[in-house]
């Protein structure tokens, strides 16, 4: 089975920190995603990367960047981090379906 | 514009009861549909995945159906556990290019005692 893990399950960050979501993926996809979920907006998307050293923005890419160094690993960066990026963090990996990680639920006060 | 619709937004059922859920789209060019379960605080995980040639497909209790005409798709999950408690999300993929999907937003299913 396809296996995207997501480094932290909880994260609480103070406002302005600099914030790292790691994710690494283990089946040689192409394709990785980074979303964030709030209630009552679902998913959306804010980067997505198909290939090492890509980077596309997706819908909401304000306040956030990624780095793709490695196919494996696709990390989310928020450069200043601010309470409206309060928020559950998916990660995703797809080939022809997407398998998500657990999430990262992140807290910025 | 491309949107995927969910409906009831929520819903509370007995256990060992029926339920369907609903999922209207306007993606296109379609290229498949997948319904997600997403358990509280964890990531969505993939139940079903239908392209336009099929029409039903089933994983255990749930059945998906797949109205490629009226772009309907439904999932019916029969003798409800209280593990089915969960938010459902449809996502729809759109053919051409590199993957793009849309979300719907979910339905969030309570089964009660």
């Amino acid at each position: 089975d396809v296996k995207v893990t997501q480094s932290s399950r909880y994260l609480v960050k103070r406002t302005g920190e600099k914030v790292f979501l790691e994710c690494v993926q283990d089946m040689d996809h192409e394709n990785m995603f980074w979303y964030r979920q709030d209630p009552g907006l679902g998913l959306r998307l804010i980067y997505f990367s198909y290939d090492v050293k890509m980077k596309e923005k997706g819908d909401i890419p304000e306040g956030y960047s990624v780095s793709r160094e490695k196919k494996e690993r696709f990390s989310l960066i928020l450069e200043s981090a601010s309470t409206n990026q309060t928020s559950m963090y998916l990660c995703a990996s797809s080939s022809s379906g997407y398998t998500f990680g657990s999430g990262t639920r992140l807290t910025v006060v | 514009k491309n949107q995927v619709e969910q409906s009831p937004q929520s819903l509370i059922i007995l256990e060992g009861k029926n339920c369907t859920l609903q999922c209207n789209y306007t993606v296109s060019p379609f290229s498949n549909l997948r319904w997600y379960k997403q358990d509280t605080g964890r990531g969505p995980v993939s139940l079903t995945i239908m392209t336009f040639s099929e029409n039903t497909k089933s994983n255990g209790r749930y059945t998906a159906t797949l109205d490629a005409d009226t772009k309907q798709s439904s999932l019916h999950i029969t003798a409800s556990q209280l593990s089915d408690s969960a938010s459902y999300i449809c996502v729809v993929s759109h053919s051409g290019g590199y993957q793009k999907v849309t979300f719907g937003t979910g339905t969030k299913l309570q089964v009660i005692p």
